[in-house]
């Protein structure tokens, strides 16, 4: 069975901070990655995904993601951090299998931009 | 073009009473997906449909839990009868059907639910 592990649970950062959110997975195949974000009173919504390619891959409000293969990793970064960026952050992943794309998710991060 | 709509958006019952959880997809998904997440920890596929029919329900958690998608469009989780440890975020998410993988999907923002 996949896991996704997210060690970050709570990071907090001034603006115009660097920022980087670890996520690794366990699985023993090919898999697609995700990055959903959930602002505060909001829907989950894709900040950015891996199917298969470069392995860096941007995403929406300069969000961009390298996947390794050989750590099993997909961390998250965005080079300068706005207040607006405050959210919860989810790592997560599925088998390119047909009619089984049900989502493995991470237990979370929660950023929160100082001013 | 309308999202992923879930309602109510928040709900407290009491231990042992029933509540039934909608979830609208965007029009023309035929995948339909509920996941939960119990506070602090991850969120956790419950069960996907394509169109009415069931494809997986391995994270359905015990038989106190009904999901249907009646004519393949709206889908409703009944819990019944609820239990405190059923409290949680219920997620709804859609995608539409491509014949292959590497599908996208849609959430809602998700029901709020609180057993007491």
């Amino acid at each position: 069975a996949q896991s996704v592990s997210q060690h970050n649970h709570h990071v907090i950062l001034s603006e115009a901070a660097s920022l980087e959110l670890g996520c690794n997975y366990s699985y023993g195949g090919t898999v697609n990655l995700f990055w959903y974000v959930q602002y505060p009173g909001q829907h989950l919504q894709l900040l950015l995904k891996y199917f298969s390619g470069d392995p860096l891959v941007k995403g929406i409000k300069g969000f961009e993601a390298e996947f390794i293969k050989s750590k099993f990793s997909f961390n998250l970064r965005k080079p300068s951090v706005q207040w607006s960026d405050t959210a919860e952050y989810f790592c997560a992943v599925n088998p390119p299998n047909f009619g089984n794309e049900k989502l493995t998710f991470g237990t979370g991060t929660r950023l929160t931009i100082i001013p | 073009e309308a999202g992923v709509t879930q309602f109510p958006s928040h709900s407290v019952i009491e231990k042992g009473q029933t509540v039934t959880l909608r979830c609208d997809p965007i029009s023309g998904h035929d995948n339909l997906y509920w996941y939960r997440r119990v506070m602090g920890k991850e969120i956790k596929f419950l069960l996907h449909f394509v169109k009415e029919s069931k494809q997986d329900e391995s994270g359905m958690p015990n038989n106190r839990f009904l999901a249907e998608r009646t004519g393949g469009t709206y889908s409703t989780l009944k819990v019944q009868p609820a239990e405190l440890e059923d409290s949680g975020v219920y997620f709804c998410a859609s995608s539409p059907w491509t014949g292959g993988s590497n599908t996208e999907a849609f959430f809602g923002q998700g029901t709020r639910l609180t057993v007491v």
